[in-house]
């Protein structure tokens, strides 16, 4: 199994481009979630999902969108980037929920100039 | 609103020392407390606390969890320059979200 991918490895976009982040697990977990983690911070919890078709706000939604229309895939769009939106995101997933540890993907680093 | 805060931030040992990472949480309808393990790249997951009381342990890396104080520690003994990381700690309540601390920055120096 490959786990959780994540595609790209990094991006830099200009202010106001669009882009997606793709992450894809193969584990069939039913839980997915989007983080972005940036410097010296923990993570911060953007978008969830607790299965195809269904999908939450996290603490940090703003600017972000997801859709969930398989077990597998989870992008997340940004719409119109801004510096702000500079981190490393991290794509997770897990089988249930309460009692299931998340399993992480590698990462995205992205860059807003 | 659920925190998760950690301490200390940071710290720096020798390698061989015993260290302690402490975790603090107010989290609504507590389920577990979990510990991962980030050098570098994605968070690799260590251990899930759900009872208090209860230590697990991985061979030199042990935890616990007190319910009753709201917090949570995580022991390495004979620390090694391969446990340099950051260490951190999340809540999950009843809304299935895991909620972070800022993590501990551990470095052993040989």
């Amino acid at each position: 199994n490959a786990g959780v991918t994540q595609t790209p490895k990094f991006r830099i976009l200009k202010i106001g481009q669009s882009m997606t982040l793709q992450c894809t697990q193969d584990m069939n977990h039913n839980y997915m979630y989007w983080y972005r983690q940036d410097p010296g911070m923990g993570l911060k919890l953007i978008y969830y999902s607790v299965g195809a078709g269904i999908t939450d706000k996290g603490e940090v939604p703003n600017g972000y969108n997801v859709s969930r229309s398989t077990t597998e895939d989870f992008p997340l769009r940004l719409e119109l980037a801004a510096p702000s939106q500079t981190s490393v995101y991290f794509c997770a997933s897990s089988m249930t929920s309460s009692y299931n540890e998340q399993f992480f993907g590698p990462g995205t680093r992205l860059t807003v100039l | 609103e659920d925190k998760v805060v950690q301490s200390p931030l940071s710290l720096v040992v020798h390698e061989g020392d015993t260290v302690t990472l402490n975790c603090s949480y107010e989290v609504t309808n507590f389920r577990s407390l979990l510990w991962y393990k980030q050098e570098k790249k994605a968070p690799t997951f260590l251990f899930m606390l759900t009872s208090s009381g209860i230590e697990k342990k991985s061979g030199r890396l042990s935890s616990i969890l007190d319910k009753k104080e709201l917090f949570s520690i995580l022991n390495i003994t004979a620390t090694q320059t391969g446990d340099s990381a950051v260490y951190l700690c999340a809540g999950r309540g009843g809304s299935e979200k895991l909620v972070f601390g800022k993590g501990t920055k551990l470095t052993v120096n040989p």
